[in-house]
């Protein structure tokens, strides 16, 4: 069974920082991996997918990395804003989710 | 390109009574999985459809069960509702098993 592990769960920095949030997995065959973010009482947005055969994937601020022999995977935020704050999942195969890493960006 | 709608988006219930939820997943997708999310349990996956058929499973009880139609379209059913029932429950559709997922917005169910 999949676990996954996400840390730290909260994170509060000023606006401006570049931050890097932290996926682990048990199970390096992992297919593919997912980072999403959600807002409070609301569903998940897609961030990022990264599949097995890619090292890293970027959009706009956000860049994902993934090393499977090491069962790890990390999101990179870059400039950070007031209005990245949500909670950050990532999940992998069979979709079993991290706890998640609340994140608050203060002006 | 209308996203994954869920309806109703919100429902209460009390105890004992059943609860059948919906989701209409993006156009062209073909599996849909569902989730609950509650605050001590974090998001747990129930299971996934693909073409009708259920690919995986949680760990759930036989209370919670769901099915696929021809169109994409699935539904969960929530027998004999227990306190414990009350969460956020999320739908997500991709073209196919292990392929970005899409979520909805949720339906949030409350058991009295």
């Amino acid at each position: 069974k999949q676990e996954v592990t996400q840390i730290p769960a909260a994170l509060s920095v000023p606006e401006g920082e570049n931050l890097v949030l932290n996926c682990s997995f048990t199970d390096s065959a992992i297919y593919n991996l997912q980072w999403f973010r959600q807002d409070p009482g609301k569903g998940l947005t897609s961030l990022l997918l990264i599949q097995s055969s890619q090292r890293e994937q970027t959009s706009g601020r956000l860049n994902a990395s993934l090393d499977k022999s090491s069962g790890r995977s990390t999101l990179y935020i870059a400039a950070s804003q007031p209005g990245d704050s949500a909670t950050y999942l990532c999940a992998g195969r069979n979709m079993r989710f991290g706890a998640g890493t609340r994140l608050t960006v203060k002006p | 390109k209308a996203g994954v709608t869920q309806t109703p988006r919100y429902l209460i219930k009390t105890r004992g009574q059943q609860v059948t939820l919906s989701c209409s997943p993006i156009s062209g997708h073909r599996s849909v999985s569902w989730y609950q999310q509650t605050p001590g349990q974090g998001l747990q996956f129930l299971f996934e459809y693909f073409s009708e058929t259920q690919r995986n499973k949680g760990n759930f009880p036989g209370r919670f069960s769901g099915r696929q139609f021809s169109n994409s379209r699935s539904e969960m059913n929530v027998s004999t509702l227990e306190l414990g029932d009350s969460a956020l429950y999320l739908c997500a559709s991709s073209l196919a098993i292990s392929y970005e997922q899409f979520f909805g917005p949720g339906t949030r169910l409350t058991v009295l």
